[in-house]
This record gives C-alpha cells, structure tokens and sequence, in this order.
C-alpha cells in the first residue's frame, strides 16, 4: 500500500534555512501536499506541488519534487521561532476520494 | 465561514464506555472524512462520507467504530466499548471537491482518554 516517510526531528538556528524531507511509494497522485500542525491548533494547508512540476516557491516556502526518486522535500528560507511546528508530507491516494496519506512528521524546533 | 468545529474537544473516559464525537464541517462541503492521529504519529484515515453516503472504510475502523452523516451535513463517530488503544486525538476534515487542488480543511479535533 501506500506509505510516506519522514524523519522525525529537525533543530535549526533563527534565520537559517530548513529542509524537511520526504519519500513516498504511490505514484500517481495528482499533487502532494505539505500540512503544518501547531500546538493546540489544527492541521492546515501550508503549500502543495503538482506532480508534473519539479519546483515551486512559495515567499520562504520552495518545494521540491523529484519523481525518479520519490522524493519531496520543504524549505523554509530565513526561518522564524513562528516557524516551529511539526510538518506533514501528505500523498492523497487517489481512486476518486483523496483521502491523504500522511507522513509522521517531522518536528521542527527554531532556537535563537 | 466559521470552520470545521469538532464537539468534544476532549474526552475522558473509562475503559468499557461508549463515546460519540461530532463533527460539523464547512457549509457545502460535500465531503467529509475521519482521522484517527496517535502520539508521534500522522493522521491516518478512517472513513469518508460523500453527502450522506459512507464511500469508504479504513480496516482500522473496527466493529465497534461507526460513523454517520445523516442529512449530509454534521457527522458523528461512535465508539464503543472502548479500549485503551483507541485513546487518540480524531480529527474530522471537510472540503467541496471541486477545486483543482482539493484541500481538506480539518478540525481542531477530540482528543479522546480512555482510562
């Protein structure tokens, strides 16, 4: 079946850049998905790329798609304490209903 | 447009105790589906509702998880004799279908304890 992979931590300095990286096995979705999670706070929508694009930018958001490799990965450029929250790479399986599948996540911890 | 809200936000309960949750999603949203999210982990599917019709089932809803969507419009997750492995937080989310990118808007969720 389906299945997303990330790795769980990421700690970065106030103003560096952050990489979260993901793989997944399905193949035909449409686009993948990028959720944020703050404490107490829902899942919501952080950005997204479809599948026949390689990048997107987003103002500090890029994304990067490689189909080869399966392999989708987040950058934050000039990252802010706001910024800590745990990420989710999200694959909607398809067959007409796009129920997401998840990655873990990973968390992101912003220290000064 | 006030959101997906969810009722209760957490739940206490003990072992053995039946539990329904609701959901209310945005207005016209057709679509409606159900996460279950344990510590540490990402949401993983549970069911999904068209209007008022039930599409699609998780095998991680058991016998004693049911879901309804009556008038295709709130919905409710009913869990019974509960069991210490369904403490979790269940997250419903909601979205039209009818948009290119079909983003899922989701609740803040119930965290359920079963004791």
């Amino acid at each position: 079946g389906e299945d997303v992979e990330q790795s769980l931590f990421l700690s970065v300095r106030e103003g560096d850049s952050s990489v979260i990286n993901c793989t997944y096995t399905d193949s035909s979705s449409t686009y993948l998905y990028w959720y944020k999670q703050e404490p107490g706070a829902g899942l919501q929508l952080l950005t997204y790329i479809f599948s026949n694009m390689d990048m997107k930018q987003d103002q500090r958001l890029t994304v990067l798609l490689n189909k080869k490799d399966k392999h989708l990965s987040l950058r934050i450029a000039d990252t802010q304490t706001g910024d800590s929250a745990i990420y989710f790479c999200a694959d909607p399986s398809g067959g007409g209903y796009n129920k997401l599948i998840f990655g873990a996540g990973t968390r992101l911890a912003v220290h000064p | 447009d006030t959101g997906v809200s969810q009722d209760p936000r957490h739940k206490i309960t003990k072992r053995g105790q039946n539990v329904t949750f609701r959901c209310d999603p945005i207005s016209e949203h057709n679509r409606l589906y159900w996460y279950r999210q344990t510590l540490g982990q990402g949401p993983e599917f549970l069911t999904y509702f068209q209007n008022e019709a039930q599409l699609e089932k998780s095998r991680l809803l058991s016998d004693r998880f049911s879901a309804e969507r009556p008038k295709g419009s709130f919905s409710t997750l009913e869990i019974q004799r509960t069991e210490q492995g369904d403490s979790a937080m269940y997250l419903c989310a909601s979205t039209s279908g009818d948009r290119v990118i079909d983003e899922q808007f989701f609740g803040p969720g119930t965290r359920l304890t079963v004791l």
